[in-house]
């Protein structure tokens, strides 16, 4: 079945402590991307990546990390949290950027306190 | 730089009652437009997308959208709504010849239907 795995669904983490969540897609994607969403504002892209080595800062990058060393894997990395980085994120792939459906993780909640 | 308005951010409505979900881009310039829905405590998945062609656009579900050029807009209608179509939907847009071409996202609307 062709998806996007996400883990952990859940997360609750103290300030300050490095973090890594996961993202795999199985469906040969070229293009790969991280969003969060909070209340009242919708998907805001994070990071995104046209290809394996090649990432690019998104709308709203500031305090993450990202890597492609493979083309299945996006992991997103937040290396010192901090409340602020409280939200619900998704990780989505496509075929190529722009034109062709995006497909979304199951998303993952994340609390910092 | 693109930007998407969902003018509504809650639509109530009653179960077999026509809806319309309202979207607006910014840009006049060539674009895809998209529409998606996410369930509760699932993540987004596709209803429908305007590439080129046929303005009047139908997805699953029974959901269609018209793209309107002249007015920007590209709203979703649904002639008659069922309970499991309570969800949020998201209006999409990405430009055709940006820089990036990335997803830019509406703040949501969430449709409830009641019985």
């Amino acid at each position: 079945e062709a998806q996007v795995t996400q883990n952990p669904r859940y997360l609750i983490t103290v300030t300050g402590k490095k973090l890594t969540v996961t993202c795999s897609q199985n469906m040969n994607h070229e293009y790969m991307s991280w969003y969060r969403q909070d209340p009242g504002l919708g998907l805001r892209q994070i990071y995104y990546s046209m290809n394996v080595e090649v990432t690019d800062k998104g709308d709203v990058p500031e305090g993450y990390k990202v890597s492609r060393k493979e083309k299945r894997n996006f992991p997103l990395i937040l290396e010192s949290p901090s409340p602020n980085q409280t939200s619900l994120y998704f990780c989505a792939s496509s075929l190529e950027q722009g034109a062709t459906e995006a497909f979304f993780g199951q998303g993952t909640r994340l609390t910092v306190v | 730089a693109q930007s998407v308005t969902q003018l509504d951010s809650q639509v109530p409505v009653f179960e077999e009652a026509p809806v319309e979900l309202r979207c607006n881009y910014s840009s006049s310039v060539s674009v895809y437009l998209f529409w998606y829905v996410q369930y509760p405590n699932q993540g987004l998945q596709l209803l429908l997308k305007y590439l080129s062609g046929s303005t009047l656009v139908k997805g699953i579900n029974g959901f269609e959208a018209e793209f309107n050029k002249s007015q920007t807009s590209f709203h979703l209608r649904k002639p008659s709504v069922h309970i499991s179509d309570t969800a949020e939907y998201f209006c999409a847009v990405s430009d055709r010849w940006g820089s990036q071409g990335n997803l830019i996202f509406g703040k949501g609307t969430k449709l409830s239907v009641k019985p």
